[in-house]
């Protein structure tokens, strides 16, 4: 079965340092999500992405966060300078379309990013 | 703002039991609800969606019931087993914001055998 692929698993990074976190989504997906998800806490949208473009991102999307398809296969989310409170589960996620029967999300396992 | 409030925090229940689980919304334009299964160390997983259109949907041992009136919907976990056990979550979104989910915080089920 297809399946959303993350890396790294885990990712320990000092405050201030850029942080890339990679995705590939699934082959045939168009639409590409990141998520993250402080522990204990609920999942929380970033950003969605389709046709190379930001569709929507959150309030917790700000300058420092930026996305990336690039190349046909990959899906990043680069982070310029992290402080301590980036630290959580990134998971990213794709989705066929968002018509009805093909909108559900396919996530990933995730990527802990531990900033220090 | 919390926009979607979900209720209990916990849940424990014996193997062939009922886990009900509630979710509260507040914005009324959402027209899509999913819940989403996690177990530990692994993404979230869709388990089941329910457009406003209908009141309840059914999948397998997984009902979700919708009241748009009260702007509530939950799910139902019939004959729970210990492999049930797992962080759930409930979502809403709306179509004009496709994927910009807004999830609840979260109920960690135990299924006792």
């Amino acid at each position: 079965e297809p399946e959303v692929t993350q890396t790294p698993s885990h990712q320990v990074t000092q405050m201030g340092q850029e942080v890339i976190l990679r995705c590939v989504p699934i082959s045939n997906h168009l639409y590409f999500y990141w998520y993250r998800q402080i522990l204990g806490q609920k999942v929380e949208f970033l950003v969605s992405f389709y046709n190379n473009e930001i569709s929507e991102k959150s309030e917790i999307f700000d300058d420092q966060f930026s996305v990336e398809r690039p190349d046909g296969s990959n899906f990043t989310l680069k982070i310029r300078s992290t402080k301590l409170e980036d630290s959580a589960m990134y998971f990213c996620a794709s989705s066929e379309s968002t018509g009805a029967g093909q909108e559900t999300q396919y996530f990933g396992p995730g990527t802990r990013l531990l900033v220090l | 703002q919390q926009q979607v409030k979900q209720s209990p925090q916990s849940l424990i229940v014996q193997k062939g039991g009922i886990s009900i689980i509630n979710c509260a919304y507040e914005n009324t334009a959402f027209d899509y609800f999913p819940w989403y299964q996690q177990f530990p160390g692994k993404g979230p997983a869709l388990l089941i969606a329910i457009r406003p259109d209908v009141s309840e949907k059914k999948e397998g041992r997984f009902t979700i019931s919708f009241n748009k009136s009260a702007k509530q919907f939950s799910l139902h976990i019939m004959d729970s087993q210990p492999g049930d056990s797992a962080t759930y979550f409930c979502a809403a979104s709306t179509t004009d914001s496709w994927g910009k989910f807004q999830f609840g915080a979260g109920t960690q089920v135990v299924v006792t055998p």
